[in-house]
Parts: structure tokens; sequence; C-alpha cells
């Protein structure tokens, strides 16, 4: 049984461009949350995804968008890429009936030049 | 936003020697995780924790709910080289739409052979 895989495992951007970030939940699981990890901190709560529909967001500006497909993977998108904005990006998914216990990918390496 | 107070930021122990961190917040949580993260590596659940009081136990880690609400524990017991990584805290605050998960910061756990 798969975990929650990510793609790609790292990428380099320069400041200004665009980049999209790929999750495929854990079989069985149908919500996926997003989190910014910067170096020597914690995670932190971008949004989560349920139904195809944002069902939570957290602090963060709307140059961060997402997307949940029908087969509950989804995309996080990041426009106009400061160089605060590299960080380890973590992608979680949750089953439907414990969206309390988060099982998280190995996340995406962005580095901003 | 909310923000977990995670302790100690860092431990140097021996190993065998037992260890605890606790995690404090300035609300009431319904939801108390504790994760393990290795470098280049997503978090991974150690143990969920559900109601007040509540004692869990996942082979030599055990992990308790405050009576508050407020807090949270995790004691490794006898540890071993492969105990060494940041543990994080992290906690679902109470009330209604509330989904996204708050993390400490970590604490980074060093065994000395």
């Amino acid at each position: 049984d798969a975990g929650v895989t990510q793609s790609p495992t790292h990428l380099i951007k320069t400041r200004g461009q665009q980049v999209t970030l790929r999750c495929s939940p854990k079989s069985g699981h149908d919500t996926v949350s997003w989190y910014q990890q910067a170096l020597g901190q914690g995670p932190q709560f971008i949004f989560q995804y349920y139904e195809e529909e944002e069902r939570q967001r957290g602090n963060f500006p709307d140059r961060f968008s997402g997307h949940q497909f029908p087969n509950y993977s989804s995309e996080l998108n990041v426009n106009a890429l400061l160089l605060g904005d590299s960080a380890l990006y973590l992608c979680a998914s949750s089953p439907l009936d414990s969206y309390n216990e988060q099982f998280f990918g190995p996340g995406t390496r962005l580095t901003v030049l | 936003g909310q923000q977990l107070n995670q302790s100690p930021q860092s431990m140097f122990i021996q190993e065998g020697e037992d260890v605890s961190m606790n995690c404090t917040s300035s609300s009431i949580f319904n939801t108390w995780l504790w994760y393990k993260q290795d470098p280049g590596e997503g978090p991974v659940l150690l143990i969920a924790l559900y109601k007040a009081g509540e004692l869990t136990s996942n082979g030599r880690l055990t992990a308790q709910f405050g009576i508050t609400r407020k807090d949270s524990f995790l004691n490794i017991s006898a540890s071993i080289p492969s105990d060494v990584g940041i543990y994080f805290c992290a906690g679902r605050e109470a009330g209604a739409g509330s989904y996204q998960l708050t993390f400490g910061k970590g604490t980074k756990l060093s065994v000395i052979p």
C-alpha cells in the first residue's frame, strides 16, 4: 500500500516564477492538507482540500492556491515566487473518518534564487 | 495565530536513558499528535491523543493528553541510536471548522552511543 507521494522531489526556481507541486494521497484517504516547513521550523498549515473544495486556509497570501481532483490527488500552486518561499512543502492526507490523523509525504524541497 | 511552545529545543542523551519533552498551547486543543521527522523526510505519526488525561503508548514511547487540554507530554524510555531525529508536537484547536494542525518548533534529539 503506497503512502503519500509527492513530486517533484526537488525544484529550483527564480524569483517571480510560478511553480506547481503535486501530491497523491494514501489509498483510502480523501482529504489533503498542504504545509510549508522552513528550515529549523515546524510545518505551517497552508490549506486543506476536501471534496475538491478548499475547506480551510492558513495565514498565507493569495499567491498560494490549490486544487483537488476527483481522484483526491492535489496540486499546490505558488505564483510570483519570493526568496522567502524557499522551504520544504509537505502534503498530508487523512481518511474520511479521522481527519485528525494526518499522514505526511516526503515533501518537495523548493529553492528560489 | 496560535503557536505551540515545545521544549526543550534540543537534547543530548546517553543511549539507554529516558527522555521527556512537552508542548503547551495558549488555547484548548481537541487532539494532540506527536510526530518524528528524519532528515530529508516528512514527519511520521507516532502517537495520537483524543481525550483529556489520555495516556497512550507505542512501544517505548508514551504520550499524555494534559488534563487542562492545553498541554501534552512525550516520553521515550531506554533510548537507542535510531531514536535520533526531530520530534514535533501538533494539535487541533477546539471549535467547529478547525481542521488544521498547529505544530511546535520541534525537539532535536541526539543519542550518544
